[in-house]
């Protein structure tokens, strides 16, 4: 099965700070990724994705780009703001067969805290 | 936009009880899931269902656990027995189809005294 290996938090930066949370994953084939984020007392919200190598996905000034040489998914923001601040979880899924039933690979996930 | 909904938000149940943790979908969505997170560790895989059937379970998902969609719109989460390791954030999920991401519900707080 998939594993995924998550940059350990929390991190704390200071507002329109640039942000970097690192995420490496193993997996058979080649599965789509995710980022799911989680707001203070809220379920997970799918933050961005990518289906093929190369893909970039992007969602509110985030974005990860789809690295198969390097089996990564980083998550980077220019600029944060303190809106931000939720727990972030890289995801890879299976990759499609179109008849799988796709589970998600969730790593520990990141605690970011944006301070004014 | 179209939600998960989950209910209760928080349950608090005996040990040895059993619970239902119940979900509703997004309605035009084919694939279920429920997964799951113990306080401060990694969300987990539980169970998915297409087709009113089971199509994977992680080996968390034993004989205790069991899943069913009764009426086209919920889709229940039953532990028969509680144990307090089942203590957990439970999150319901569910897909439409391809490459889709999920949409995730908000989650049932279950805590086993």
């Amino acid at each position: 099965g998939n594993s995924v290996t998550q940059m350990e938090g929390p991190v704390t930066l200071s507002e329109e700070a640039f942000l970097t949370i690192n995420c490496t994953y193993t997996a058979t084939g080649y599965p789509s990724l995710f980022w799911y984020v989680q707001y203070p007392g809220e379920g997970l919200q799918l933050l961005l994705k990518a289906t093929k190598a190369d893909d970039k996905g992007s969602n509110k000034g985030f974005e990860a780009t789809y690295r198969k040489e390097t089996t990564s998914f980083h998550l980077e923001k220019g600029s944060v703001q303190v809106s931000d601040s939720a727990v972030y979880f890289c995801a890879p899924g299976g990759s499609y067969s179109g008849a799988g039933s796709y589970q998600l690979t969730f790593g520990k996930g990141t605690k970011l805290s944006v301070i004014p | 936009e179209p939600e998960v909904t989950q209910t209760p938000s928080h349950q608090v149940t005996q040990m040895g009880q059993e619970v239902i943790l119940r979900c509703v979908p997004i309605s035009n969505h084919l694939y279920f899931y429920w997964y799951r997170q113990i306080l401060g560790q990694k969300v987990e895989f539980l169970v998915s269902f297409y087709n009113n059937e089971i199509s994977e379970k992680s080996e968390i998902f034993d004989d205790q656990f069991s899943v069913e969609r009764p009426d086209g719109s919920n889709f229940t989460l039953k532990i028969r027995s509680t144990k307090l390791e089942d203590s957990a954030m439970y999150f319901c999920a569910s897909r439409l189809q391809g490459l889709d991401g999920y949409t995730f519900g908000s989650g049932t707080r279950l805590t086993v005294v």
